[in-house]
């Protein structure tokens, strides 16, 4: 079965600070891959997907992923963040899109001013 | 558009009773899936229902069950309560699979067993 690793649990980081939150899945077939994100008191919100093609993604919020294939990663980055970006990130696979979504357990960041 | 309504938002539960939480999936969406969060384990994969079947089961034991309508809403059953099973539960709603696009969630509804 495959499995999604989220390497940090917790991250804190100054405003403006660039970021970086690992994701490792454990299949080696053909993967979709997302990043949700769960603002404090809200439902999860998909900020972006890979199904194929250019593995840079580029997601809501100025959000982007690269997808590299030989090391089974997917990790979300940003080049600066802001204080409203305070929430819960989770790194999500699905086989070709035919399995249900198995999610990482998750990245905790905390943006301080 | 609507999104995935999901009802109650909260709900305080005895040990040993039963509860029924129901999701109303996005109009025109066919799958509905159901996951688990909890603190320690993240989201955990609970089932899949698309047209009324249940297409995948996660690794729960059988007091987890649930079932989906002609109208593609859900509902989710869990008997004989247990303190571990407090958590908050989320509902996604797909067209179909997610081969390309999304899972759209729901606000979720927070069960807490006393």
């Amino acid at each position: 079965a495959q499995s999604v690793s989220q390497h940090n649990h917790h991250v804190i980081l100054s405003e403006a600070a660039s970021l970086e939150l690992g994701c490792n899945y454990s299949y080696g077939g053909t993967v979709n891959l997302f990043w949700y994100v769960q603002y404090p008191g809200q439902h999860l919100q998909l900020l972006l997907k890979y199904f194929s093609g250019d593995p840079l993604v580029k997601g809501i919020k100025g959000f982007e992923a690269e997808f590299i294939k030989s090391k089974f990663s997917f990790n979300l980055r940003k080049p600066s963040v802001q204080w409203s970006d305070t929430a819960e990130y989770f790194c999500a696979v699905t086989i070709s899109g035919n399995t249900p979504l198995v999610f990482g357990k998750g990245t905790r960041l905390s943006v301080i001013a | 558009k609507a999104g995935v309504t999901q009802t109650p938002r909260y709900l305080i539960k005895t040990r040993g009773q039963q509860v029924t939480l129901s999701c109303s999936p996005i109009s025109g969406h066919r799958s509905v899936s159901w996951y688990q969060q909890t603190p320690g384990q993240g989201l955990q994969f609970l089932f899949e229902y698309f047209s009324e079947t249940q297409r995948n089961k996660g690794n729960f034991p059988g007091r987890f069950s649930g079932r989906q309508f002609s109208n593609s809403r859900s509902e989710m059953n869990v008997s004989t309560l247990e303190l571990g099973d407090s958590a908050l539960y989320l509902c996604a709603s797909s067209p179909g699979t997610l081969m390309n696009t999304e899972a759209f969630f729901g606000q979720g509804t927070r069960l807490t067993v006393v």
